[in-house]
């Protein structure tokens, strides 16, 4: 079955404590992309990545780090979180040359950061 | 300026009547659009993509698109409890990412 897989789904953690969300897919995508849900804010991207060590800043990247190493893992690193970091996460992904595909999204991972 | 801005509702119709979402857009040169469907705490899924001015139609989801406006619209005809989400307008931009809005809260009223 194609999937995008995020792990964990729930998340608590502490202000400065390092954690990493894994998200891995199966389709063979070279697009892959992170994203933040907030309240009345939509779905703003953090990072996203046309290819493996190919990584660019989306609108708010600020806190956050990710990595490309293999074509189907993206993990998002956030090395000391803070609670502004507190958000909906979501990963997708889509074939790079397929700009009018839809994107498949993960599950999603609920951050508190207290 | 929002790069895609959409009513935040929330919009709340009666079963069986006409649901009509809006979005503009900013980006001039942006050449595919979509709407996704979102459940409170699950993740979006595609229920419209258009790329072309006009309508296009499936089922009860009509699409419409006007690109000298910068104007995109969704539909929903005979609307369900069921249907009862929020709807993000979403756009491609610069062919390396989705833009998206906010999103519009539909509630559909038995």
């Amino acid at each position: 079955e194609a999937q995008v897989t995020q792990n964990p789904r729930y998340l608590i953690t502490v202000t400065g404590k390092k954690l990493t969300v894994t998200c891995s897919q199966n389709m063979n995508h070279e697009y892959m992309s992170w994203y933040r849900q907030d309240p009345g804010l939509g779905l703003r991207q953090i990072y996203y990545s046309m290819n493996v060590e190919v990584t660019d800043k989306g609108d708010v990247p600020e806190g956050y780090k990710v990595s490309r190493k293999e074509k189907r893992n993206f993990p998002l690193i956030l090395e000391s979180p803070s609670p502004n970091q507190t958000s909906l996460y979501f990963c997708a992904s889509r074939g790079r040359d397929r700009p009018n595909e839809k994107l498949f999204f993960g599950s999603g991972t609920q951050l508190s950061v207290l | 300026q929002k790069e895609v801005e959409q009513n935040s509702g929330p919009l709340s119709v009666p079963e069986g009547a006409i649901a009509s979402l809006n979005c503009t857009y900013s980006d001039r040169g942006s050449q595919s659009f979509f709407w996704y469907r979102q459940y409170s705490g699950k993740s979006p899924e595609l229920i419209m993509s258009i790329y072309s001015n006009g309508d296009k139609e499936d089922g009860r989801f009509t699409a419409q698109l006007n690109k000298a406006s910068q104007y995109v619209s969704l539909l929903i005809r005979d609307s369900q409890p069921s249907d009862s989400a929020t709807y993000l307008c979403a756009v491609n931009h610069n062919n390396n990412d989705m833009r998206f809005g906010a999103g519009t809260r539909l509630t559909v009223k038995p």
